[in-house]
């Protein structure tokens, strides 16, 4: 089965650093791969998506994603943070034939002012 | 579009009750999802539907959880009987096949 790992449980940064957080999966066919966002106490929104072709992603607020076949990762990149960016992220596989989606353990993201 | 919409939005109960949490999917997607979320354990899979039909009920913890789908627009996650370590957060999602899903806001369930 596929599964999902994502490195960093909590990361602390302050406003303007950059961010990288890590995913790998585990699945040997062709995969979707998605970034959600959920900000406190609100519900899962989608980040930005991987189906197919330029494996650099680019998605809303100012982040992207890059999708290394090779390593089987999907990392996340912001070139500097802010604020509001503070929330939990997910990464997110499901495989090009069904709609099996797993998601990461999430990593917590605090932003300090 | 209302979006994915689950109900009730809270729930407190007390252990050994039964609790229904119930969820419309968006018109016109043709797969649903039933997620749980908790510290501990992150956001996981329960069960998912394509068409109406349950495909992947591995995720389901125990026999006190059950999931179905009468029809496109309706689906409910039973508990029965509920117990304390059964609260957290549950999501439901849906999509058309292949494509990103939707969440709704989920429902916190307390169990006492």
């Amino acid at each position: 089965a596929q599964s999902v790992s994502q490195h960093n449980h909590h990361v602390i940064l302050s406003e303007a650093a950059s961010l990288e957080l890590g995913c790998n999966y585990s699945y040997g066919g062709t995969v979707n791969l998605f970034w959600y966002v959920q900000y406190p106490g609100q519900h899962l929104q989608l980040l930005l998506k991987y189906f197919s072709g330029d494996p650099l992603v680019k998605g809303i607020k100012g982040f992207e994603a890059e999708f290394i076949k090779s390593k089987f990762s999907f990392n996340l990149r912001k070139p500097s943070v802010q604020w509001s960016d503070t929330a939990e992220y997910f990464c997110a596989v499901n495989s090009y034939n069904n709609n099996d989606m797993r998601f990461g353990a999430g990593t917590r993201l605090t932003v300090k002012p | 579009d209302a979006g994915v919409i689950q109900s009730p939005r809270h729930e407190v109960t007390e252990m050994g009750q039964e609790v229904t949490l119930r969820c419309k999917p968006i018109s016109g997607h043709n797969s649903l999802f039933w997620y749980r979320q908790t510290m501990m354990r992150g956001l996981e899979l329960l069960i998912y539907f394509n068409n109406n039909v349950p495909i992947d009920d591995s995720g389901m913890p125990e026999d006190r959880f059950s999931a179905k789908m009468p029809n496109a627009s309706f689906s409910t996650l039973k508990i029965q009987p509920s117990e304390p370590r059964d609260s957290a957060v549950y999501f439901c999602a849906s999509s058309q096949t292949s494509l990103p899903l939707h969440f709704g806001n989920g429902t916190r369930l307390t169990v006492t």
